[in-house]
């Protein structure tokens, strides 16, 4: 089982830019099918965020695409997320996953609290 | 984009008893591209169900789920304490990839 451990800043001013990291341990980014962010809020439920692929591809929820990047170091191990422009509904629970090959979550980050306000 | 409605939204049943959850899809999907989730206060997500009806690994057998086009079930023939939870549908037959509100399984 891949261990997946999301970091970075619990309070991003709006306007600013939310950027997490997700360490991935016990198995290697560079020998699975994707790795994905999920946000999680309580008016919305479980929201897919985009991802990035083994090949280096990029695919991004249309609703959020122009403020995303999602980037991946293979020779640190980890991927991260970079969300431009942020505002009070940005605020979240941000999830990071591993993808199998048919699309399915098969182990997930606990998830790191984001808060959007000044 | 495909909306998923999962009903019922609360379950309240007693250990030991069966729960049938329901999640429909806006349009049809693949049903190698459907999956389940059990998530747990302040857990992540744990993935149950993959393929309409194959357990992930280490997922007892009192879960099952059926399904085809648009109509998908999953089932848990008796439920055990450490069942009660929120389950989620989630598609990934095209994108973006959606999960469904949840089904809220509590205890009676």
């Amino acid at each position: 089982q891949v261990q997946l451990q999301e970091s970075g800043p619990g309070l991003v001013k709006p306007s600013g830019t939310l950027s997490l990291t997700c360490a991935v341990s016990d198995g290697s980014i560079s020998n699975t099918n994707c790795w994905s962010w999920v946000r999680q809020t309580p008016g919305k439920g479980l929201e897919w965020i985009g991802e990035i692929c083994q090949s280096g591809s990029t695919n991004y929820n249309p609703s959020l695409k122009s403020r995303i990047t999602i980037s991946a170091d293979k020779s640190t191990n980890h991927f991260s997320l970079r969300l431009d422009s942020v505002t009070a509904a940005d605020t979240a629970v941000y999830h990071c996953a591993r993808g199998g090959g048919d699309g399915a979550y098969y182990d997930w980050g606990q998830g790191t609290l984001v808060t959007v306000s000044s | 984009e495909i909306v998923l409605t999962q009903s019922p939204g609360t379950l309240s049943l007693s250990p030991g008893e069966g729960a049938t959850l329901s999640c429909r899809a806006s349009q049809s999907i693949s049903s190698t591209y459907l999956a389940w989730y059990q998530q747990k206060p302040g857990q992540a997500p744990r993935l149950l169900i993959y393929g309409t009806s194959n357990r992930a690994t280490g997922i007892p057998d009192r879960f099952s789920g059926s399904g085809c086009g648009t109509d998908f079930t999953l089932t848990i023939s008796r439920l055990e304490p450490e069942d009660f939870a929120v389950f989620y549908c989630q598609q990934h037959d095209s994108s973006p990839r959606t999960f469904g509100q949840g089904t809220k399984v509590e205890i009676k």
